[in-house]
């Protein structure tokens, strides 16, 4: 069974630029969270979408946005890049039954730096 | 709001001894508790997991974990470490849906 898939692995974009993340969830896991990871805050909650929603949203500003598609596969967004952006974004995809168990399989993540 | 307070930043271990990472959280409501685990150069992967029932959890690779709820704590343990353990090391708490609130993590070095 294939794992999460992010792309692209690596990126450097420059101040003011937006940037597009895209993960491919585990086939049959409808949640998708998002997670920024740098040496200073460590692993940070962006946000969750279940079934193309919301469902819940760290505390970040609104220049980071996200999306899910029909076939459970989703996007973040980042628009107006800061230096501060530069970070591990990682991706994880869960089953999430109703009983919302949690437990979560993360991809290897998108490194972006931001010159 | 939910925290995680990891112990140790850093744990220098030789092949063989034991092993105890500290995590405690706070938060007051029912809560589920995680110990993910990042080999170098690989992606998060569950070690192991505690929703409800027994509090003494085993998982992958010899660890185990105690819940101790009056102490809002969730100690890792190994009884005899490898030099395949190195690896950084996070305990992560969640009481809704499936955000996970992380601690700062621990990078375990077994020297062999």
């Amino acid at each position: 069974k294939a794992g999460v898939t992010q792309t692209p692995r690596y990126l450097i974009k420059t101040r003011g630029q937006q940037v597009t993340l895209s993960c491919s969830p585990i086939s049959g896991h409808r949640s998708v969270s998002w997670y920024q990871q740098t040496p200073g805050q460590g692993l940070q909650f962006l946000f969750e979408y279940f079934s193309e929603t919301q469902r819940n949203k760290g505390n970040f500003p609104g220049r980071f946005s996200g999306r899910q598609f029909s076939n459970s596969r989703s996007e973040m967004n980042v628009s107006t890049l800061e230096l501060g952006d530069s970070a591990l974004y990682l991706c994880a995809s869960s089953l999430a039954a109703q009983g919302n168990t949690g437990e979560l399989f993360f991809g290897e993540g998108s490194r972006l730096t931001v010159l | 709001a939910q925290s995680v307070s990891q112990h140790n930043h850093h744990v220098i271990l030789s092949e063989a001894a034991s092993l105890e990472l500290g995590c405690n959280y706070s938060y007051g409501g029912t809560v589920n508790l995680f110990w993910y685990v990042q080999y170098p150069g690989q992606h998060l992967q569950l070690l192991l997991k505690y929703f409800s029932g027994d509090p003494l959890v085993k998982g992958i690779k010899g660890f185990e974990a105690e819940f101790i709820k009056s102490k809002f704590s969730f100690n890792l343990r190994k009884p005899s470490v490898q030099w395949s353990d190195t690896a950084e090391y996070f305990c992560a708490v969640n009481a809704y849906g499936n955000k996970l609130v992380f601690g700062a993590g621990t990078i375990l070095r077994v020297k062999s």
